[in-house]
């Protein structure tokens, strides 16, 4: 069985910028949600989608935004980039509450 | 506001040795827990995980220990293996969102 795919692998971007991430989770699975994690530190919780619905929200400034499809899919949006959001881009899908199902993520790199 | 600790940046273990990566927490409405492995240029990958209503589970060569009353946990990898050698993270949650500890890197020596 596949396991959650993300894309693009890797992403340079300017100042100012947007950027689309996106992210197919395991077959079956309902629930994604959206991490970052910049180097040396673990992935922080950005957005939770389960059916589509918006099910919890880290504390990322409104510049940050998701939605998920019908499919499950989901895509997360980054607008006016700063330096700052560069970092890896994790994605993870679950069944349960008790699992979390990372993808290989993607690398953002703004410029 | 760190609620999940993982105090050792780093572990050196020799191989067939026993590897204990250790996870703080400060938040009592924590009900589930997980450890992650993670290999450069990868998404962190799924090891084993725990309940709040559990104080241990085991899982092939990996054992993690729940002790609530100290909010702690601990992963223990027995025998370790070469390829074990990786960062290691622990994560928390309430229910909903996951909050990930900074990670141990682990390195078995041959």
């Amino acid at each position: 069985d596949a396991g959650v795919t993300q894309s693009p692998t890797h992403l340079i971007k300017t100042r100012g910028q947007q950027v689309t991430l996106r992210c197919s989770p395991i077959s079956g699975h309902k629930s994604v949600s959206w991490y970052q994690q910049v180097l040396g530190q673990g992935p922080q919780f950005i957005f939770q989608y389960y059916e589509k619905e918006e099910r919890g929200r880290g504390n990322f400034p409104d510049r940050f935004s998701a939605r998920q499809f019908p499919n499950y899919s989901s895509e997360l949006n980054v607008n006016a980039l700063l330096l700052g959001d560069s970092a890896l881009y994790l994605c993870a899908s679950s069944l349960r509450v008790d699992e979390q199902f990372f993808g290989p993520g993607t690398r953002l790199t703004v410029l | 506001d760190q609620q999940v600790k993982q105090n050792s940046p780093s572990l050196s273990v020799q191989e067939g040795r026993i590897s204990i990566l250790n996870c703080d927490y400060t938040n009592s409405m924590f009900d589930y827990f997980l450890w992650y492995k993670k290999y450069p240029a990868e998404g962190p990958t799924f090891l084993i995980s725990i309940s709040s209503i559990k104080d241990k589970n085991e899982d092939g060569r990996f054992t993690v220990f729940l002790n609530k009353s100290a909010k702690h946990l601990s992963l223990h990898i027995v025998p370790s293996q070469p390829g074990d050698s990786a960062v290691y993270f622990c994560a928390a949650s309430p229910g909903n969102q996951f909050y990930f500890g900074t990670g141990t890197s682990l390195t078995v020596i041959p």
